[in-house]
């Protein structure tokens, strides 16, 4: 247990469905991220929230919108997904500058 | 941004000392980073290196040099649980804190 949960684990979903990630973290970290991990490939980085504040968009498709409404909670809106997202869906904390924690991720299939 | 090159794939005897190698470029060096991820885990931060030197935390040791742009993690005494996929990451000083990863390394360790 990482102090950083994600709900749910395992997702399916059709390319005109709407569904949404969910992560929480019990660490008091002010920082949360949203990463994509694919087979073979660099975790990436999708987007930053530091103190409720989006500060980073790593150029993501718009068909995934984050939401932030506290320090403690994150979530990824999901909406006409295409087979090539599906993916392993990471969430992370941290303080400030320091080491991240991550949750055990989503893993996201889309049909 | 950085070039993080890591082994795609390494195997070791139980028992034994594996070192897996992490090299990199970029324009401003800010601290480096290892994770461990077991299979459908989430990553676990291991250690962090900034200077050059040796950083040892019981069977696991981490080496940076600046100069080369390379770093090592060291695993001695392996164990089966140490069968899992090794993240290197880098931080520059170019604004974000937020460190870009590697591929990573799966290690598998067998009797």
């Amino acid at each position: 247990e990482t102090g950083v949960t994600q709900t749910p684990r395992h997702l399916v979903m059709g390319m005109t469905n709407k569904k949404s990630l969910k992560c929480e973290q019990h660490l008091g970290h002010n920082a949360m991220y949203w990463y994509k991990q694919s087979a073979k490939k660099p975790l990436e980085l999708m987007f930053v929230y530091n103190f409720k504040e989006q500060t980073e968009n790593n150029s993501v498709p718009s068909r995934f919108s984050p939401e932030c409404p506290n320090s403690s909670h994150l979530f990824l809106h999901l909406h006409t997904l295409q087979p090539e997202d599906s993916a392993l869906y990471l969430c992370a904390s941290s303080h400030r500058d320091n080491e991240q924690f991550f949750g055990p991720g989503t893993r996201l299939t889309v049909l | 941004g950085q070039n993080i090159d890591q082994p795609t794939e390494m195997t070791a005897t139980e028992g034994a000392i594996v070192q897996i190698n992490c090299t990199y470029q970029t324009s401003g060096f800010n601290g480096l980073f290892w994770y461990q991820q077991h299979a459908g885990e989430a990553p676990t931060f291991l250690s962090y290196n900034v200077l050059d030197g040796l950083e040892e935390k019981g069977r696991f040791s981490s080496f940076l040099s600046r100069s080369k742009g390379y770093s090592y993690l060291l695993l001695k005494e392996l164990q089966m649980k140490d069968s899992a996929s090794y993240l290197c990451a880098v931080r520059d000083t170019g604004g974000s804190y937020i460190p870009t990863f590697g591929r990573g390394t799966s290690l598998i360790v067998h009797p």
